[in-house]
C-alpha cells in the first residue's frame, strides 16, 4: 500500500541551529501539505503545495521557515534558526488534489526537539 | 473564524463500554467533516467522514452524523476494544476546501 514517507523520524537540535525535514508523497498526488502538531494540540497547516506552487503559506513563519517542492514531487521544510518553541511534530500529508472530496494521507511525522 | 472544539480527555473506559466523543465546529457554510485517529507512534489515519448535512460516516464500528442544526459531529461506538486506544481528532475543511482544521484531540484509553 502506498504511503507518505518522512525523514528523519526524530530530530534533536540546539536552538539557533538549522534543521530540515523531507517528505515524499504518494505517487501521483499533486497536493502536498505540511502541518505542525504541538504536543496536546491538533495539527495546524503550515504550507500547502499544488504541484510545485505554493497555494497557502499564510501560517508559515517566513522569517525562519521555508518550504520547497521544486519538481512537484518530494518536499523539504527548513527551519533556520530553530527556536525552543519549534519543538513539535511535523506532519506531511498528500492528496490527489486539493478538492474537498479527496482524502489527505498522512506520513508518520518528524518529531523535533529543540534544546 | 473556523474552528473545531472537542471534549477534553483523557477518556478512560472498560472494554465493551459505549463511547461518545463530542465535537462541534464553527465554519462558513457546510464544510466536510472528518474524524482522524492517531495510534501511538503512527501518523493520522482517516477514520470516517461526512460531506453533507444528515450524512452518517461509519467505519470499524465507529459512527458520526453530520448535524447542521447543532453544528456537531459526535463520534460514537457501541462497544470499544483495547485496540481502540488512541487519540481521536475531529476536523473540517477550511473555506477554500483544502487544508484541514483540527480540534485538539481526545485521548481514549480502553482497559480489559
Amino acid at each position: 500500500e502506498a504511503e507518505v514517507a518522512q525523514s528523519p523520524r526524530y530530530k534533536i537540535t540546539e536552538k539557533s541551529q538549522a534543521v530540515a525535514f523531507w517528505c515524499d508523497p504518494i505517487s501521483g498526488h499533486a497536493t502536498l501539505y505540511w502541518y505542525r502538531q504541538i504536543l496536546g494540540q491538533g495539527p495546524e497547516l503550515l504550507v500547502q503545495f499544488q504541484d510545485e506552487s505554493v497555494v497557502d503559506d499564510s501560517q508559515l513563519p517566513k522569517d525562519r521557515f521555508s518550504a520547497e517542492r521544486l519538481k512537484g514531487v518530494d518536499s523539504t521544510l527548513k527551519i533556520q534558526p530553530a527556536e525552543l518553541g519549534d519543538s513539535a511534530m511535523y506532519l506531511c500529508a498528500s492528496s490527489l488534489d486539493g478538492t474537498s472530496n479527496n482524502e489527505q494521507f498522512f506520513g508518520p511525522g518528524t518529531r523535533l526537539t529543540v534544546l | 473564524g473556523n474552528s473545531v472544539t472537542q471534549m477534553e480527555g483523557p477518556v478512560t473506559l472498560s472494554e465493551e463500554a459505549f463511547l461518545t466523543i463530542n465535537c462541534t465546529y464553527t465554519a462558513t457554510g457546510y464544510p466536510s467533516l472528518f474524524w482522524y485517529v492517531q495510534y501511538p507512534g503512527e501518523g493520522l489515519q482517516l477514520l470516517l467522514k461526512a460531506t453533507k448535512a444528515d450524512d452518517k460516516g461509519s467505519n470499524k464500528g465507529f459512527e458520526a452524523t453530520y448535524r447542521k442544526e447543532t453544528t456537531s459531529f459526535h463520534l460514537e461506538k457501541g462497544s470499544v476494544q483495547v485496540s481502540d486506544s488512541a487519540v481521536y481528532f475531529c476536523a473540517h475543511r477550511n473555506q477554500a476546501g483544502t487544508a484541514l482544521i483540527f480540534g485538539k484531540g481526545t485521548t481514549l484509553s480502553v482497559s480489559s
